[in-house]
């Protein structure tokens, strides 16, 4: 069964720093990794979407990056802005398996 | 060009009835998926449809139930509701197989 998980479960930083949030999953042998943004009692926004076969993506201010060897997924924020301040999900895509398994969640606050 | 549709957006219901949420994927994906997501135990996948047929069920007990119709809409229905099936419900759909996924803004189930 494919494990996700994202540490720390919160954070917050002053506006302007830049932003790293990690993922990590038990299985290598996934399809792709996307990472969403949710606020409040809202769904979920697709940030980024990395296929297997890429090592990172790339979306303004946004980079993520993919190491399956290791299991690992980093999601940085350049300049934060309060605006970011949401809950930002991890979650991938085993092959032959058409699910999400989510990791619960980085939530973040950017201090203006 | 119109995003993941669900209605409706928020639900009450008593402890014993049943409920039927709506999705309407983006035109031309064929897959739906359906997630629960509570403080707890963050987002689960409930079933994944395509073509009008179940591919994929996750770890629920059977009053939980879905179709889709040869539009690609979506049902899901929740039989015999308890307290504890209060959630966001989050539709997903995609255009092909782990192309990622677009998810609508939810249906917020409150059971008393």
């Amino acid at each position: 069964k494919q494990e996700v998980t994202q540490i720390p479960a919160a954070l917050s930083v002053p506006e302007g720093e830049n932003l790293v949030l990690n993922c990590s999953f038990t299985d290598s042998a996934i399809y792709n990794l996307q990472w969403f943004r949710q606020d409040p009692g809202k769904g979920l926004t697709s940030l980024l979407l990395i296929q297997s076969s890429q090592r990172e993506q790339t979306s303004g201010r946004l980079n993520a990056s993919l190491d399956k060897s290791s299991g690992r997924s980093t999601l940085y924020i350049a300049a934060s802005q309060p605006g970011d301040s949401a809950t930002y999900l991890c979650a991938v895509t085993l092959y032959g398996n058409n699910r999400l398994a989510f990791g619960k969640g980085n939530q973040v606050v950017v201090i203006p | 060009k119109a995003g993941v549709t669900q209605t409706p957006r928020y639900l009450i219901k008593t402890r014993g009835q049943q409920v039927t949420l709506s999705c309407s994927p983006i035109s031309g994906h064929r897959s739906v998926s359906w997630y629960q997501q509570t403080p707890g135990q963050g987002l689960q996948f409930l079933f994944e449809y395509f073509s009008e047929t179940q591919r994929n069920k996750g770890n629920f007990p059977g009053r939980f139930s879905g179709r889709q119709f040869s539009n690609s809409r979506s049902e899901m229905n929740v039989s015999t509701l308890e307290l504890g099936d209060s959630a966001l419900y989050l539709c997903a759909s995609s255009r092909q197989d782990n192309y990622g996924y677009t998810f609508g803004s939810g249906t917020r189930l409150t059971v008393v």
